[in-house]
């Protein structure tokens, strides 16, 4: 199995602030990577896919970047709907996809 | 708008079974491969189960294969888990969601409870 290893597990942040997460993957990947955004009790919502291209409706302050094994997702100016917890999907052994650990993100 | 409604988790006794059901609507169901992916309390998602979209393949985890079936019906655009000898560590929300062509999930439900214990 393909392992996704997600830092950080949690981090505290201010409304305006950047914030970046990472997902790196135990062998390459290509692109075949998403970034989704979870709120307690709600659907996980996709962001990201194919490592940097943006979801339809998802405001232009989320972005992806990487490729191979390293992959990053970039909040720019954090808004208070932002607080929530992250993931990333890899896709490249559909269908047995994996999950990195998610990262919590709170307020500071 | 696409949407995914799971029902059918609960209380169940180790060893027990339960079918959990995942209604579909927004988008063509019978042309989309479903997942199952689950999160046990305080644990990451772990993927549980695939069916392509006419039902002709399966895939299943490990930890779950020969205990879980998955199936759809596609003329009540519904998906299906039936889980049977369920584990104590089979406790987690259990998730549908939709699969693009490239095996990513671009939709998913709010998720259903399932609780094993005695």
């Amino acid at each position: 199995d393909i392992q996704m290893t997600q830092s950080p597990s949690s981090l505290s942040a201010s409304v305006g602030d950047r914030v970046t997460i990472t997902c790196r993957a135990s062998q390459g990947i290509r692109n075949d990577l998403g970034w989704y955004q979870q709120k307690p009790g709600k659907a996980p919502k996709r962001l990201i896919y194919a490592a940097s291209s943006l979801q339809s409706g998802v405001p232009s302050r989320f972005s992806g970047s990487g490729s191979g094994t390293e992959f990053t997702l970039t909040i720019s100016s954090l808004q208070p709907e932002d607080f929530a917890t992250y993931f990333c999907l890899q896709h490249n052994s559909y269908p047995r996809i994996t999950f990195g650990q998610g990262t919590r993100l709170e307020i500071k | 708008q696409v949407q995914l409604v799971e029902s059918g988790g609960g209380v169940v006794q180790p060893g027990g079974s339960l079918r959990l059901s995942c209604a579909a609507s927004g988008f063509t169901f019978n042309t989309y491969g479903m997942n199952w992916v689950r999160q046990a309390p305080g644990k990451g998602l772990e993927w549980v189960t695939f069916i392509r979209y006419d039902g002709s393949n399966k895939y299943y985890a490990d930890s779950v294969k020969g205990r879980f079936t998955i199936s759809r019906d596609n003329s009540k655009n519904t998906l299906y888990l039936q889980m049977t000898s369920l584990r104590v560590e089979d406790t987690a929300v259990y998730y549908c969601a939709r699969a693009v062509r490239s095996g990513d999930l671009d939709y998913w439900g709010q998720g259903t409870l399932v609780t094993v214990s005695s």
